[in-house]
């Protein structure tokens, strides 16, 4: 099984900044298959990220994903009030699994 | 605007059985579906999926023998045929869409959960 480790577990910024998650898998994720999603309370999970670096329809500039082989990463250049949310990194090969989640939230 | 929405949650005892259905505009003749599952102790964990011509099924091992998914294309509904539950099947369980992609794609579509709790 391929794990996810994202990190950190918890980012605590104010909007405006710069938000940058990360996420580590225990094996190359073949062919990039790399996706982001939004989770926030009462809401469906949302896709932000597929094949580590498009943007999913709807999503804002100003989310981007980047990397390749194990080490991912989101990035939300200047945070609005509704990114604050938990996101999820996914590898979806054959065996799909999930990261634990990072955790935006407001300083 | 709501695309996917599960029904069917609610308490179990250990040993017995649920069914959870999934429908709404997100569903469609052509798209693979599957089941994800969230809880406290496990975090997010796929659970099975489904080809979009309801042919081909795909468990995690931790559903195998237990739980079966299919996709009733005339009833425009994804269900998930829960037998056998454990403790350990507590969780919020999503339905999601996979994207078309031509290969292995991501969920693109999502419903907001219904909860399972197996508890006596």
């Amino acid at each position: 099984e391929n794990v996810l480790t994202q990190s950190p577990d918890t980012l605590s910024l104010s909007p405006g900044e710069r938000a940058t998650l990360s996420c580590r898998a225990s094996q190359s994720v073949s062919r990039n298959n790399l996706a982001w999603y939004q989770f926030k309370p009462g809401q469906a999970p949302r896709l932000v990220i597929y094949s580590a670096f498009n943007r999913a329809t709807g999503i804002p500039d100003r989310f981007s994903g980047s990397g390749s082989g194990t080490e991912f990463t989101l990035t939300i250049s200047r945070l609005e009030p509704e990114d604050f949310a938990v996101y999820y990194c996914q590898q979806y090969g054959n065996t799909k699994t999930f990261g634990q989640g990072t955790k935006v939230e407001i300083k | 605007e709501i695309q996917l929405a599960e029904s069917g949650g609610g308490l179990a005892q250990p040993g017995g059985s649920l069914r959870l259905s999934c429908a709404g505009p997100g569903f469609t003749l052509s798209h693979a579906m599957g089941w994800v599952r969230q809880s406290p102790g496990k975090g997010l964990e796929w659970v099975s999926s489904v080809s979009a011509d309801d042919t081909r099924r795909y468990p995690a091992d931790s559903v195998k023998g237990r739980f079966t998914i299919s996709k009733d294309n005339s009833k425009n509904t994804l269900f998930l045929q829960m037998n056998n539950l454990r403790g350990e099947d507590t969780a919020i369980y999503y339905c999601a869409r996979f994207s078309h992609c031509g290969g292995d794609c991501p969920f693109d579509s999502w419903g907001q959960g219904t909860l399972v709790t197996v508890s006596s």
